[in-house]
C-alpha cells in the first residue's frame, strides 16, 4: 500500500493567480499521477510524472497551464497556472506502486474566484 | 479508448437495504478497481477485482471479464456507505479511466 498526503487541502484563489499543490508518498514510487475532479464529475487523468523526465500530458491538458516537477521518487508538485474559475475542481494525486492497485491522495479542492 | 459505464446514476436506499452497483467496459482490461468517494472527496479502495469475486464485510464484487462486466454488491446498507461509487479500469500501459459513478444516499 503506500499513504499520500497533499498541501494543501483547500485553498481560495483570485482569477490570473497560479497554485502549486505538492504531493508526498510514504514510498519510492516510479510513476505518480495527477488527476483532476471537477464538481459533479468523474476523476480524469491530467499527466504522468516520472522522476527524471519530462511528464507525460493526456489530450486537452498543457505543460504551460499544468506544469509539473517530479524531483525524487517520492514527491511531485501540479501547478495550475493563471487560474479561470473553471479550473475549480478537486486536484488529486494517485500512485499505483505495482501493477494492481492505485492509491489517491486526499485531494485538493480548489475555488477560483 | 475504452468505455467505461455506470449504473444506476443515482440510488437512494433506507438504511439495512441491499444494492447492487453495476460497471460496464468495451474492452478487455488487466485491472479493474471499485473506488468510494465519500462526501469529503477522499478515495477509498475498495477492491482490485480484474475476474473473479472478492467479499469484504458487507460488500462483495464480482468481475466477469469474458462479458466484460463488474457488480458491486452493498448489504445491509448504512448511511456511512453515502457517496460515489467509481470503476476504474486499466487496459494497457498504467492510464486508469473512471467510469461516471453512481451517486448512492442511504437516509436513516
Amino acid at each position: 500500500s503506500a499513504v499520500i498526503s497533499q498541501k494543501p487541502s483547500r485553498d481560495i484563489c483570485q482569477r490570473g493567480t497560479s497554485l502549486t499543490i505538492q504531493c508526498q508518498v510514504d514510498s519510492q514510487v516510479t510513476m505518480m499521477f495527477w488527476y483532476r475532479q471537477q464538481p459533479g464529475q468523474s476523476l480524469t487523468l491530467i499527466a504522468t510524472a516520472n522522476q527524471g523526465s519530462e511528464a507525460t500530458y493526456e489530450s486537452g491538458f498543457v505543460i504551460d497551464k499544468f506544469p509539473i516537477s517530479r524531483p525524487n521518487l517520492t514527491f511531485s508538485t501540479l501547478t495550475v497556472s493563471n487560474m479561470s474559475p473553471e479550473d475549480s475542481s478537486i486536484y488529486l494525486c494517485s500512485v499505483g506502486p505495482g501493477t494492481d492497485t492505485q492509491y489517491f491522495g486526499p485531494g485538493t479542492r480548489l475555488t477560483v474566484l | 479508448g475504452i468505455q467505461v459505464e455506470q449504473s444506476p446514476p443515482d440510488l437512494i436506499l433506507q438504511e439495512g437495504a441491499n444494492s447492487t452497483l453495476r460497471c460496464n467496459f468495451s474492452d478487455s482490461v488487466n485491472n479493474l478497481q471499485w473506488f468510494h468517494q465519500n462526501p469529503w472527496g477522499q478515495l477509498i479502495n475498495l477492491f482490485y477485482i480484474p475476474s473473479g469475486t472478492k467479499q469484504n464485510g458487507r460488500l462483495s464484487a464480482t468481475t466477469v471479464a469474458t462479458e466484460r462486466y463488474s457488480l458491486l454488491y452493498i448489504s445491509s446498507s448504512q448511511t456511512t456507505d453515502s457517496g460515489v461509487y467509481f470503476c476504474a479500469l486499466k487496459t494497457s500501459g498504467s492510464r486508469l479511466t473512471f467510469g461516471e459513478g453512481t451517486q448512492l444516499t442511504v437516509n436513516p
